[in-house]
This record gives structure tokens, sequence and C-alpha cells, in this order.
């Protein structure tokens, strides 16, 4: 299947700092990325639609202005946690749309636990 | 809002026999189902999908069933190993839409040596 890269795969930071996730699609062009929040045993929580070329749509409930994501090409979408607190940890996954052969794939990066001191 | 949901949280199965995970879809809308197992520190990974206008499909191993009348979707996993106990999600969407997976609650599945 598709594979989509997500980096880093873990990040510690102190609190007030801002972190950078990458997420990218490694063999498909992806015009649509998503970004979900999953807590522990619980399932994936949509945070925002990242489209190619304009804005990304946020979920009701999530601060567009403390999480910032830029998709500027086919392939690479990211999401900034900016001035992160405790409560922002949590483990953040990207996923990327494949649309070809008709189909509406959505591969899923491996994740990215952040811890926030 | 319409939802999809897990009947079973837990599911723990014994190695070599079948596994049966099943999951409720209430979007009668939704043509597009996708199965994905999520192993403890992963990311999502896709198993099998199927559309709406099929009733069953099969992969390596894998069975995913369909049934609209009731709107109900199952995974059946064949000789069950090991390397399958993670968490199983099921996710619906309306396929040609911009509309993102809906995901249900998840199931462990534990298998026992």
């Amino acid at each position: 299947g598709a594979v989509v890269s997500q980096h880093p795969s873990r990040v510690i930071c102190k609190s007030g700092t801002s972190v950078k996730i990458e997420c990218r699609s490694l063999d498909f062009q992806a015009t649509t990325m998503f970004w979900y929040r999953q807590f522990p045993k619980q399932s994936l929580m949509l945070m925002a639609t990242s489209n190619e070329g304009s804005k990304a749509t946020y979920e009701q409930g999530v601060e567009k202005d403390k999480f910032l994501i830029n998709h500027a090409s086919l392939t690479l979408s990211t999401l900034t946690v900016t001035s992160a607190h405790p409560e922002d940890s949590s483990f953040y996954i990207c996923s990327a749309r494949d649309r070809t052969g008709g189909r509406a794939i959505q591969y899923f990066g491996a994740g990215t636990r952040l811890s926030v001191l | 809002g319409e939802s999809v949901g897990l009947h079973l949280p837990t599911l723990s199965v014994q190695e070599g026999d079948n596994s049966i995970i099943n999951c409720a879809y209430s979007n009668s809308a939704s043509d597009y189902f996708i199965w994905y197992k999520q192993e403890s520190g992963k990311g999502p990974q896709f198993i099998i999908d199927i559309r709406s206008n099929m009733d069953k499909r099969q992969g390596q191993r894998v069975t995913v069933l369909l049934n609209k009348t009731v709107k109900h979707l199952s995974l059946q996993i064949a000789a069950t190993q090991p390397g399958d106990s993670a968490v199983y999600f099921c996710a619906e969407t309306l396929s040609g839409s911009a509309r993102q997976l809906t995901f249900g609650s998840g199931t462990q599945l534990t298998v026992l040596p």
C-alpha cells in the first residue's frame, strides 16, 4: 500500500515552545491530508483537514492559531503546535488520501508522540 | 450526529481460532468502508475496504462482510496469530465526496497463546 511518512516519531519539549510535525506522502500525491489526535484507549479525533494550496478546515473546538497547518505541496503537510503546554501532550497522527483508481483510501503516518514538560 | 460504533470493546481469542470483529454504522448514506489495524504506539494500518455495492470481500486471511439492511460491518480474521493483537477500527465515508472518514470506537483484539 501507499506510504505516509511522519516525522518526528517522538518529541519532548518544554512548555511554551513550538513543535513542528511533518507528514509526507511518499508515492502518491495527496491534495487532502488530515490531522488527528488520539488519547490512550480512544479512537482517532479529527483535528483538521489540510487542503493543498488553501487554508485548512478545522473541526469544532480546535484552535487554529494553536495548531497551525500548512499544506504547501501535494506531498507535504505540516502541523505546528504553538506555545505547547502539558495538556497538548498526546499522540498526533497524520493521514493522506489516495484517490488513485477511484478509491479514497486514507493512509496513516506512524504518529508523533508529543510530551510537553 | 451519526456515528460508527463497535459492539465489543475487547475480544480475546485463542491462537489459531478465527476472530470476528463487529461494527455498526448509522449513516445510511455511507457507501465506502475501511478496516484499520492499529498496533500500540503506531498509526492505523489499512487492512481491507469494501464498497456498498458488495456484500463480501476477501483479502489475505481477512474477510469483510457488509450487511446494508441492518447497517452492520464485520471483519473476520482466519487462523488468528499473535501478531494480529491490536486495536481494530472500522471507518465509513461517502466516496467521491470530501467527507473525511468517521471512525468507530475500536476493538482491542488479544490473541492468547
